[in-house]
């Protein structure tokens, strides 16, 4: 099946730094969503994105589905923004997703 | 409020025992899904459902059992033949924009 790896495994930003997460897929994909995991466990959905650009306030993301790659920029970060960020794709039908092991972000003031 | 609900949020399971997870959603999604995620580790999906009256295993499905009796509902039963069920469990469903939503999880223990 397909390889999500995701870059780097953990990152630690003072309030106000900008950072830029990697996803690596090893097939072409039909799927491919970044999601926010917070301290409690809550997955929340920031980008369906198998292709393209993308932006949403502070976060944007680029796949660049030819390379086998996807990009989650996070602008300004607040501590809000910690906790664990997930790629996950998808290469057939069924929205079967493959999860990367995510990057763990904190923000500090 | 429309969304996905997760019952119980703890739950600890006895030697032996067979254990049900509850998850309900009122987003009127045909697809559910199943996941658990181990400390430190990403999601790895245990069933499927696209449709009511019909699910599919995903990549661990050993151990686990599922049904789909009504559209709302997609329980998840952790068996006694799970022999290292201590795990986060996630539930999800998708509706026409293959988007994912998620319940706020159910956390397992053995005692």
């Amino acid at each position: 099946g397909i390889q999500v790896e995701q870059s780097p495994p953990d990152l630690i930003l003072q309030e106000g730094a900008n950072s830029t997460l990697r996803c690596n897929f090893s097939d072409s994909v039909n799927n491919l969503q970044w999601f926010h995991q917070n301290p409690w466990g809550q997955l929340i959905n920031l980008f369906y994105i198998p292709s393209g650009t993308k932006q949403n306030g502070r976060l944007s993301a680029t796949t660049v589905a030819t390379e086998r790659y996807s990009l989650l920029y996070i602008s300004s970060s607040q501590t809000t923004d910690s906790g664990v960020y997930f790629c996950a794709a998808d290469t057939g039908g069924g929205n079967k997703l493959t999860f990367g092991t995510g990057t763990q972000l904190k923000v500090e003031l | 409020d429309g969304g996905i609900t997760q019952s119980p949020k703890y739950l600890f399971r006895k030697e032996g025992q067979n254990v049900t997870l509850s998850c309900e959603q009122n987003l009127n999604h045909d697809a559910m899904y199943w996941y658990r995620q181990d400390p430190g580790q990403g999601l790895r999906l245990i069933y499927y459902s696209q449709i009511v009256n019909d699910f599919q295993k995903g990549d661990i499905a050993e151990g686990y059992s599922v049904s789909r009796e009504k559209k709302e509902s997609f329980p998840l039963t952790v068996t006694s033949a799970q022999k290292n069920p201590t795990a986060f469990y996630l539930c999800a469903s998708v509706g026409q924009v293959d988007i994912q939503y998620f319940g706020a999880g159910t956390r397992l223990s053995v005692l």
